[in-house]
């Protein structure tokens, strides 16, 4: 089956620092990647949608300039966070689409665990 | 704006009882319903995906009913399983690039 993958898997920084997450689909090419966001004991908020070849489109509350996607190449989409503070400290999870298989189906990478010290 | 509620928050069953975790959500243009399963710490599995033009689907053990006008999802799962303790997520797909609306989920517990 299709795998997502996504590095680092926890990562710990001082306020202030940036830090990027790669999402990688490792065997199929995915025009579509999608960035959530997951709070303890919360469900995954969608952060923003991100489309290869051109700017993400993030929702509503999530601001663009704090958190920087960049889907260069079918495979690749990273998350900048960029002067993290504590309360940026979260479960980022990222998923792709297959477009060969239709827009029903979504692999999810196993999440990068974020904190901010 | 669509609202995806799931109920209860938590369950803890005897192994061998059947689960029953429902789903409900606002809009009722969906283009599909999905139930995942999430370990701690971990990323997410799907497990069924409902058409919104279905009325169920069926996995091994899982079955999941989907009655869209009412906005409402059932997960059954039979005979359970310690193996089954995570936390169960629901999601509708709310347009055509398929971005995901999910529910807070059940953490299901269940002892040996």
């Amino acid at each position: 089956g299709a795998v997502v993958s996504q590095h680092p898997s926890w990562v710990i920084c001082k306020s202030g620092t940036s830090v990027k997450i790669e999402c990688r689909s490792l065997d199929f090419q995915a025009t579509t990647m999608f960035w959530y966001r997951q709070f303890p004991k919360q469900s995954l908020m969608l952060m923003a949608t991100s489309n290869e070849g051109s700017k993400a489109t993030y929702e509503q509350g999530v601001e663009k300039d704090k958190f920087l996607i960049n889907h260069a190449s079918l495979t690749l989409s990273t998350l900048t966070v960029t002067s993290a503070h504590p309360e940026d400290s979260s479960f980022y999870i990222c998923s792709a689409r297959d477009p060969t298989r239709g827009t029903d189906t979504q692999y999810f990478g196993p999440g990068t665990r974020l904190t901010v010290l | 704006k669509q609202e995806v509620t799931q109920i209860p928050a938590a369950l803890s069953v005897p192994e061998g009882e059947n689960l029953v975790l429902n789903c409900s959500f606002t809009d009722s243009a969906i283009y599909n319903l999905q139930w995942f399963r999430q370990d701690p710490g971990k990323g997410l599995t799907s497990l069924l995906l409902i058409q919104s033009s279905q009325r169920e689907q069926t996995s091994g053990r899982l079955n999941a009913s989907l009655d869209k006008s009412s906005g409402r999802s059932t997960l059954y799962i039979a005979a359970s399983q310690p193996g089954d303790s995570a936390t169960y997520l629901c999601a509708v797909t709310t347009d055509s690039w398929g971005k995901l609306q999910f529910g807070a989920g059940t953490q299901v517990v269940v002892t040996p």
